[in-house]
Parts: structure tokens; sequence; C-alpha cells
């Protein structure tokens, strides 16, 4: 089942702070977070494991509400670069195997000067 | 590295021709996603393989959906025949044991159009 995101789209200005939210209906093994910019790839920037690890090389934030299901995205000082649709990916236990990722609808961001 | 590589960028082909996608993973990565992008469903994952075996292929929409990966360098998409609501960006992704722990790698995808 997709994961739901909010807000859908968020627009602000340079050195503006935003938080991306994304929730499940399931038990999560882990939560990716992906940002793709128009007519380009998505690119991983995070990932947080259960247990409240967290994988990232980006300076961007990320937290994981296990009891909740949810996950949020901080981009803390937003620069120019930072705009594009942000994904969130949820890999759950309930499908027997947690390789598989299930992306939700994107948040679309927009940064301007 | 040369990342995940894709072929063709661009396929413009007509309704009722086979279309085939190809994929160069990331050399160490033991799984690989086909993923298809859509402005309605959004990333939708097609199949996945691990050490070259399809693991699940639940997503492929239709028997017209076929994929392989006969070694651990390439992975082909074949749909024939190809139909307009085929049209879509089809990415393919690589990953070091399995992805849930670690990042995905996309390819640049390829933007198929049946028209």
């Amino acid at each position: 089942q997709q994961p739901v995101q909010s807000p859908q789209a968020v627009i602000l200005r340079e050195g503006e702070d935003a938080v991306i939210n994304c929730s499940s209906s399931k038990a999560l093994y882990s939560v990716h977070w992906y940002r793709q910019k128009h007519g380009e790839a998505p690119v991983f920037l995070m990932i947080l494991l259960k247990g409240g690890e967290q994988k990232g090389h980006e300076k961007i934030s990320a937290s994981f509400n296990e009891k909740k299901q949810q996950s949020s995205l901080y981009l803390t000082a937003s620069q120019l670069s930072y705009s594009g649709t942000y994904f969130c990916g949820t890999a759950t236990f309930s499908s027997g195997s947690a390789r598989q990722l299930t992306f939700g609808s994107g948040t679309q961001l927009t940064v301007l000067p | 590295d040369a990342g995940v590589i894709q072929s063709p960028r661009h396929e413009v082909t007509e309704m009722g021709q086979e279309v085939t996608l190809r994929c160069k993973p990331i050399s160490g990565h033991d799984y690989l996603f086909w993923y298809r992008q859509t402005m309605m469903r959004g990333l939708e994952l097609l199949i996945y393989f691990n050490n070259n075996v399809p693991i699940d292929d639940s997503g492929m929409p239709e028997d017209r959906f076929s994929a392989k990966m006969p070694n651990a360098s390439f992975s082909t998409l074949k749909i024939q025949p190809s139909e307009p609501r085929d049209s879509a960006v089809y990415f393919c992704a690589s990953s070091f044991s399995g992805g849930a722990n670690y990042g995905y790698t996309f390819g640049s995808g390829t933007r198929l159009t049946v028209v």
C-alpha cells in the first residue's frame, strides 16, 4: 500500500525551512527519501531504519516515529538547489520481504530567490 | 563509477510493436529493480531481481511485459505488443543487499512513447 505524503506542494523563499511528512498504515522496516528534479532520475538522500539508525549523506535531516509509522524530512535554510519533487519510499514487513520499496506520490518543493 | 546505465533514453514506437529497454546495474550491486513512472500512478515497482533471479513480478501489469537478467551486468524489460497506455518513464535501479538497508541508485530512465 502506497505511503501518504504531505503536503503535495510547497513554495518557499531561499533560506526558509520546510517539513515533508510521510505516513504508512503498515509496520515499517525502513523509510527512504529521494529527490527528483524535472526530467532526471530520483536521487537517494537518506534512509531511516527501524530502531533509529539513520544513514544519509546530505545536509538534510529526518525523523522516524516507529509508533506512528511516520517519517518527516526537514530542510533547513533552503537553497535554490533544493527545488524538486521529494519522494518517500517505504519497506514494510507485511510483504514477507523487506527488500522492495513502495513510493509515495511525491511533494513538489519550489524554492524562490 | 558510471552509475546505472539505461538505454535508450527515448523511444517512440507505434502501437503493436515490440519494445526492449536495457539496463546495466552498478557493479557489485546484487539487487535490480524496474520501476515505471507516470503522472497518474507515480513510481510503480514492476519487478525485481536478486543475484539475477526474479523475486517478485507481481507488479508486471500484463503478460505483454517480460523481464530478464541473464547475468549480473545486464537486464532487459520487454513489452510485446506495446500499447499507448504503456507510455511512461521506465527506471532501472540497483542496490546493495536489497536496498531496504541501503539506498537505490536509479538510472536516467527511458521515456517511452507509444503512438
